[in-house]
């Protein structure tokens, strides 16, 4: 079974369109996160968000908007993409969001506007 | 060797070498690190941590050093093999920030 499980794996897209990335965790976990890895692999938190409550927002624009229906799953809306988007996107958890605490990712949605 | 690519770091070993990987940390108020291993195509992987009251820790193959007067971390991986080639990060966690802050990654290959 998946700890960290994110959907897609892969996503290509226009320039201007409106897609979501959805991450659901079966740790138990109170606390998820998003991050942000750039073409050169260099990881940037996005955002965090514990027992279904806005943490984190780290300067990210607000075309940008997560969403947390339960504290299993962080899903992230992303509105009129722009190329700079490309990336890979990382969904994490981690048991209650304090410090001194590991963070288990999931394996990355890829993606790619053109 | 070590050497500066145009984008990672790279240090390249031959199987069964000694590999030490090493990052300098910004923030001195930071009191958790941790090393992650990401494979390609996956998501960053825990190896092991370290608390700041500590200077070293070890696990099965691998060894953190911390240096708190320096700000500097290693990661120390013993007959290195060829599926430990992967992009390395260290990350740091400030004393109460619940997120970590994740340096630039250090890819290692390991050839046969």
């Amino acid at each position: 079974d998946t700890a960290v499980s994110q959907t897609p794996k892969y996503l290509v897209t226009q320039m201007g369109n409106d897609k979501s990335i959805k991450c659901e965790q079966n740790l138990g976990h109170d606390t998820m996160y998003w991050y942000k890895q750039d073409s050169k692999k260099f990881l940037k938190i996005m955002f965090s968000y514990n027992n279904k409550e806005l943490i984190i927002n780290e300067t990210v624009p607000n075309r940008f908007s997560p969403k947390s229906p339960d504290k299993a799953h962080l899903n992230l809306h992303i509105n009129s993409l722009e190329l700079g988007d490309s990336a890979v996107y990382f969904c994490a958890s981690s048991q209650a969001g304090g410090n001194n605490e590991k963070l288990f990712f999931g394996s990355g949605t890829q993606l790619s506007v053109l | 060797g070590e050497s500066v690519g145009l984008h990672l770091p790279t240090l390249s070993v031959q199987e069964g070498d000694n590999s030490i990987i090493n990052c300098a940390y910004s923030n001195s108020a930071s009191d958790y690190f941790i090393w992650y291993k990401q494979e390609s195509g996956k998501g960053p992987q825990f190896i092991i941590d370290i608390r700041s009251n500590m200077d070293k820790r070890q696990g099965q193959r691998v060894t953190v050093l911390l240096n708190k007067t320096v700000k500097h971390l290693s990661l120390q991986i013993a007959a290195t093999q060829p599926g430990d080639s992967a992009v390395y990060f260290c990350a740091e966690s400030p004393t109460g920030y619940s997120t970590l802050t994740f340096g630039k990654g250090t890819m290692l290959l390991v050839s046969p």
